[in-house]
């Protein structure tokens, strides 16, 4: 089956700063990915819609001047957490999907972001 | 819009039972998918079974079955013979737009010997 690559899979940062985890669909093309958040014990929430070579979408209440998206090709899609604090530590996960109708998503591993 | 309902929390089953994992679903779309995954401890989604809002028969994938009745907008996950590896987070999703998938709050199950 199609692979989705993400990393880091853990990733500790000091408060301020930023980080970058990337999102890499490993055989085949994906024109769109898609960023979920996860709180613990709780359900993936839709972030944004990367879309290659254009401005990503964001859902409504995700600040898109906080978490940075860059889908610069077609197998590489970017989140960037800018000047995290603690309040952003989650699991983040990525998806792509195949593009057509009825298909899974295939999902990255997930990046647990922990900020101190 | 979608919305998913999975109204149960968490559930216990003993190895080698089955269960039922509730699933209720609301969308305008005249056409949709809808998406059973499994999530261990590891985080990793694993994907399980697949509906289409127009296949005439039930999903089925190994010891997956989904209960799908478009009348009262559900799509019930069926685990036959549980094993221990069985327990995670199982979450119900619905297809909206190309890719973009509306989950429920999902449902922790425990497989106990």
């Amino acid at each position: 089956g199609a692979v989705v690559s993400q990393h880091p899979s853990r990733v500790i940062c000091k408060s301020g700063t930023s980080v970058k985890i990337e999102c890499r669909s490993l055989d085949f093309q994906a024109t769109t990915m898609f960023w979920y958040r996860q709180f613990p014990k709780q359900s993936l929430m839709l972030m944004a819609t990367s879309n290659e070579g254009s401005k990503a979408t964001y859902e409504q209440g995700v600040e898109k001047d906080k978490f940075l998206i860059n889908h610069a090709s077609l197998t590489l899609s970017t989140l960037t957490v800018t000047s995290a604090h603690p309040e952003d530590s989650s699991f983040y996960i990525c998806s792509a999907s195949k593009g057509q109708v009825g298909t899974e998503a295939f999902f990255g591993q997930g990046t647990r972001l922990t900020v101190v | 819009a979608q919305k998913i309902t999975q109204t149960q929390p968490g559930m216990f089953v003993q190895e080698k039972e089955a269960v039922t994992l509730d699933c209720t679903y609301d969308t305008s779309d005249p056409s949709y998918g809808l998406f059973w995954y499994k999530q261990p401890s590891s985080g990793e989604m694993i994907f399980l079974i697949y509906q289409g809002s127009y296949d005439q028969q039930n999903a089925t994938e190994g010891r997956y079955s989904l209960n799908f009745q478009k009348a009262r907008k559900s799509a019930n996950l069926v685990i036959s013979a549980s094993q221990l590896g069985d327990s995670a987070m199982y979450f119900c999703a619905a297809e909206g737009s190309w890719g973009k998938f509306q989950f429920g709050a999902g449902t922790q199950v425990v497989v106990t010997p």
